[in-house]
Protein backbone atom coordinates (compact mmCIF):
# COMPACT_ATOMS: atom_id res chain seq x y z
CA UNK A 1 0.00 0.00 0.00
CA UNK A 2 1.07 3.59 -0.74
CA UNK A 3 3.16 5.33 2.15
CA UNK A 4 2.39 9.22 2.77
CA UNK A 5 3.74 10.69 5.35
CA UNK A 6 3.07 14.13 6.81
CA UNK A 7 5.13 16.31 8.72
CA UNK A 8 4.90 17.57 11.18
CA UNK A 9 1.61 15.60 12.92
CA UNK A 10 1.01 18.63 15.40
CA UNK A 11 1.81 22.31 15.08
CA UNK A 12 0.73 25.19 16.96
CA UNK A 13 1.90 28.35 14.90
CA UNK A 14 1.41 32.29 16.29
CA UNK A 15 -0.87 34.40 14.44
CA UNK A 16 1.10 36.28 11.27
CA UNK A 17 3.66 33.63 10.92
CA UNK A 18 4.73 31.56 8.34
CA UNK A 19 4.26 27.86 8.41
CA UNK A 20 5.26 24.80 6.27
CA UNK A 21 2.94 21.78 5.96
CA UNK A 22 5.40 18.86 4.47
CA UNK A 23 4.17 15.25 2.56
CA UNK A 24 6.12 12.62 0.95
CA UNK A 25 5.06 9.71 -1.07
CA UNK A 26 7.12 6.78 -1.61
CA UNK A 27 4.87 5.29 -4.54
CA UNK A 28 6.13 7.09 -7.37
CA UNK A 29 2.62 9.02 -7.91
CA UNK A 30 1.49 11.40 -9.93
CA UNK A 31 -1.14 12.62 -8.04
CA UNK A 32 -1.25 14.88 -4.86
CA UNK A 33 -3.61 16.83 -2.87
CA UNK A 34 -3.97 18.74 0.14
CA UNK A 35 -7.12 18.82 2.26
CA UNK A 36 -8.52 20.43 5.47
CA UNK A 37 -11.12 18.67 7.61
CA UNK A 38 -13.12 21.04 9.43
CA UNK A 39 -16.66 19.37 11.43
CA UNK A 40 -19.30 20.19 9.23
CA UNK A 41 -17.16 20.95 5.82
CA UNK A 42 -16.01 17.50 5.85
CA UNK A 43 -12.49 17.28 3.38
CA UNK A 44 -11.68 20.41 1.39
CA UNK A 45 -9.52 20.72 -1.23
CA UNK A 46 -7.11 23.08 -1.38
CA UNK A 47 -4.39 22.87 -3.40
CA UNK A 48 -3.65 19.35 -5.73
CA UNK A 49 -0.42 18.63 -8.39
CA UNK A 50 -0.40 17.00 -11.49
CA UNK A 51 3.35 15.98 -10.72
CA UNK A 52 6.66 17.38 -10.23
CA UNK A 53 6.81 21.71 -10.80
CA UNK A 54 3.14 21.86 -11.38
CA UNK A 55 0.58 22.84 -8.44
CA UNK A 56 -3.32 23.31 -9.27
CA UNK A 57 -5.99 25.53 -7.05
CA UNK A 58 -8.51 23.58 -5.63
CA UNK A 59 -12.00 24.75 -3.95
CA UNK A 60 -10.43 27.07 -1.01
CA UNK A 61 -7.08 27.80 -2.29
CA UNK A 62 -7.14 31.40 -0.70
CA UNK A 63 -4.72 31.86 2.01
CA UNK A 64 -2.52 28.89 0.80
CA UNK A 65 0.69 28.67 -1.11
CA UNK A 66 1.44 24.89 -2.67
CA UNK A 67 5.06 23.57 -3.71
CA UNK A 68 5.98 20.46 -5.83
CA UNK A 69 9.32 20.31 -5.93
CA UNK A 70 9.96 16.69 -6.51
CA UNK A 71 7.77 13.77 -7.73
CA UNK A 72 8.03 12.60 -3.84
CA UNK A 73 7.03 16.19 -2.34
CA UNK A 74 4.58 18.48 -1.69
CA UNK A 75 4.27 21.57 0.11
CA UNK A 76 1.49 23.36 2.08
CA UNK A 77 2.67 26.81 2.89
CA UNK A 78 0.72 29.47 4.74
CA UNK A 79 2.42 32.49 4.68
CA UNK A 80 0.63 34.56 6.87
CA UNK A 81 -1.37 31.99 9.27
CA UNK A 82 -4.73 33.09 10.48
CA UNK A 83 -6.66 31.39 13.35
CA UNK A 84 -9.32 30.73 10.61
CA UNK A 85 -6.54 28.08 9.72
CA UNK A 86 -6.50 26.08 12.60
CA UNK A 87 -7.95 23.05 11.06
CA UNK A 88 -6.67 19.43 10.42
CA UNK A 89 -4.59 19.23 7.10
CA UNK A 90 -4.44 15.84 5.20
CA UNK A 91 -1.97 14.97 2.03
CA UNK A 92 -3.02 12.46 -0.05
CA UNK A 93 -1.08 10.94 -3.37
CA UNK A 94 -2.76 8.50 -6.42
CA UNK A 95 -2.22 7.81 -10.05
CA UNK A 96 -4.79 8.79 -12.28
CA UNK A 97 -2.90 7.36 -14.94
CA UNK A 98 -2.60 4.16 -13.30
CA UNK A 99 -6.13 3.88 -12.20
CA UNK A 100 -4.82 3.52 -8.36
CA UNK A 101 -6.74 5.23 -5.79
CA UNK A 102 -5.91 7.92 -3.70
CA UNK A 103 -4.12 6.95 -0.43
CA UNK A 104 -4.07 9.51 2.57
CA UNK A 105 -1.48 10.60 5.42
CA UNK A 106 -2.40 10.72 8.97
CA UNK A 107 -3.08 14.45 8.87
CA UNK A 108 -1.59 17.21 10.57
CA UNK A 109 -3.30 18.96 13.49
CA UNK A 110 -2.41 22.80 13.04
CA UNK A 111 -3.65 25.29 15.43
CA UNK A 112 -3.06 28.79 15.44
CA UNK A 113 -3.31 31.07 18.24
CA UNK B 1 -19.20 21.60 -11.47
CA UNK B 2 -18.78 18.27 -9.40
CA UNK B 3 -20.60 17.65 -6.29
CA UNK B 4 -20.99 15.29 -3.91
CA UNK B 5 -23.55 14.52 -1.82
CA UNK B 6 -24.62 12.65 1.45
CA UNK B 7 -27.68 13.50 3.14
CA UNK B 8 -27.64 10.92 6.02
CA UNK B 9 -25.46 12.77 8.51
CA UNK B 10 -25.35 9.63 11.05
CA UNK B 11 -26.66 6.22 11.43
CA UNK B 12 -27.36 3.64 14.16
CA UNK B 13 -27.62 -0.05 13.73
CA UNK B 14 -27.10 -3.10 15.44
CA UNK B 15 -24.06 -5.62 15.24
CA UNK B 16 -24.53 -8.18 12.31
CA UNK B 17 -27.27 -6.31 10.52
CA UNK B 18 -27.02 -4.98 7.12
CA UNK B 19 -26.46 -0.86 6.85
CA UNK B 20 -26.75 1.28 3.54
CA UNK B 21 -24.98 4.68 3.38
CA UNK B 22 -26.73 7.07 0.62
CA UNK B 23 -24.45 9.04 -2.12
CA UNK B 24 -25.36 11.18 -5.11
CA UNK B 25 -23.11 12.88 -6.96
CA UNK B 26 -23.25 15.55 -10.40
CA UNK B 27 -20.94 15.49 -13.14
CA UNK B 28 -21.05 16.61 -16.78
CA UNK B 29 -18.36 13.95 -17.63
CA UNK B 30 -19.65 10.69 -19.08
CA UNK B 31 -16.34 9.22 -17.65
CA UNK B 32 -15.98 9.58 -13.60
CA UNK B 33 -14.69 7.30 -10.81
CA UNK B 34 -16.41 6.90 -7.64
CA UNK B 35 -14.89 6.22 -3.87
CA UNK B 36 -15.94 5.17 -0.55
CA UNK B 37 -13.32 5.96 2.01
CA UNK B 38 -13.44 5.50 6.04
CA UNK B 39 -12.10 7.37 8.52
CA UNK B 40 -11.59 5.80 11.99
CA UNK B 41 -11.92 7.23 15.45
CA UNK B 42 -8.20 7.90 15.67
CA UNK B 43 -8.31 9.77 12.18
CA UNK B 44 -6.57 7.74 9.69
CA UNK B 45 -8.40 7.71 6.08
CA UNK B 46 -8.90 4.70 4.35
CA UNK B 47 -9.38 3.71 1.01
CA UNK B 48 -12.81 1.17 1.08
CA UNK B 49 -14.23 0.14 -2.57
CA UNK B 50 -13.96 1.90 -5.78
CA UNK B 51 -16.44 1.58 -8.87
CA UNK B 52 -15.97 2.79 -12.26
CA UNK B 53 -18.49 4.47 -14.30
CA UNK B 54 -18.27 2.10 -17.49
CA UNK B 55 -18.85 -0.64 -15.36
CA UNK B 56 -22.31 -2.10 -15.07
CA UNK B 57 -21.08 -4.55 -12.48
CA UNK B 58 -21.63 -3.66 -8.81
CA UNK B 59 -18.22 -3.68 -7.26
CA UNK B 60 -17.33 -5.96 -3.87
CA UNK B 61 -14.83 -6.01 -1.53
CA UNK B 62 -15.05 -8.18 1.38
CA UNK B 63 -18.69 -7.21 3.43
CA UNK B 64 -18.65 -3.83 1.39
CA UNK B 65 -20.30 -3.75 -1.63
CA UNK B 66 -22.24 -0.99 -3.90
CA UNK B 67 -25.35 -0.34 -5.24
CA UNK B 68 -24.29 1.72 -8.44
CA UNK B 69 -27.34 3.22 -9.98
CA UNK B 70 -25.85 5.56 -12.78
CA UNK B 71 -29.68 7.07 -14.52
CA UNK B 72 -29.90 7.97 -10.70
CA UNK B 73 -26.61 9.57 -10.16
CA UNK B 74 -26.42 7.32 -7.08
CA UNK B 75 -23.85 5.17 -5.35
CA UNK B 76 -24.60 4.03 -2.43
CA UNK B 77 -22.24 1.86 0.40
CA UNK B 78 -23.91 -1.27 1.68
CA UNK B 79 -21.71 -3.15 5.08
CA UNK B 80 -22.67 -6.47 5.42
CA UNK B 81 -22.72 -8.14 9.33
CA UNK B 82 -21.74 -5.10 10.88
CA UNK B 83 -19.13 -5.35 13.25
CA UNK B 84 -18.54 -2.84 16.32
CA UNK B 85 -15.19 -2.18 14.31
CA UNK B 86 -16.89 -0.82 10.84
CA UNK B 87 -17.73 2.73 13.66
CA UNK B 88 -16.34 5.41 11.35
CA UNK B 89 -16.88 8.24 9.38
CA UNK B 90 -17.72 7.01 5.55
CA UNK B 91 -16.82 9.56 2.93
CA UNK B 92 -18.20 9.32 -0.71
CA UNK B 93 -15.73 10.90 -3.42
CA UNK B 94 -15.64 11.49 -7.13
CA UNK B 95 -13.16 12.17 -9.73
CA UNK B 96 -14.20 13.33 -13.06
CA UNK B 97 -12.31 11.21 -15.86
CA UNK B 98 -12.95 12.06 -19.24
CA UNK B 99 -10.60 14.20 -21.57
CA UNK B 100 -9.41 18.03 -19.73
CA UNK B 101 -10.60 16.44 -16.90
CA UNK B 102 -9.26 18.70 -13.47
CA UNK B 103 -8.10 15.69 -11.56
CA UNK B 104 -9.87 16.74 -8.80
CA UNK B 105 -11.33 14.45 -6.20
CA UNK B 106 -14.03 15.93 -4.34
CA UNK B 107 -15.58 14.57 -1.06
CA UNK B 108 -18.99 14.37 0.41
CA UNK B 109 -19.54 15.41 3.75
CA UNK B 110 -19.91 11.88 5.35
CA UNK B 111 -22.22 9.97 7.13
CA UNK B 112 -20.93 8.56 10.64
CA UNK B 113 -22.10 5.13 11.50
CA UNK B 114 -22.38 3.32 15.09
CA UNK B 115 -22.68 -0.15 15.37
CA UNK B 116 -24.20 -0.74 18.86
CA UNK B 117 -24.02 -4.71 20.26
Amino acid sequence: EAAVTQSPRNKVAVTGGKVTLSCNQTNNHNNMYWYRQDTGHGLRLIHYSYGAGSTEKGDIPDGYKASRPSQENFSLILELATPSQTSVYFCASGDWDRYTEVFFGKGTRLTVV
Amino acid sequence: AQKVTQTQTSISVVEKTTVTMDCVYETRDSSYFLFWYKQTASGEIVFLIRQDSYKKENATVGHYSLNFQKPKSSIGLIITATQIEDSAVYFCAMREGGAGNTGKLIFGLGTTLQVQP
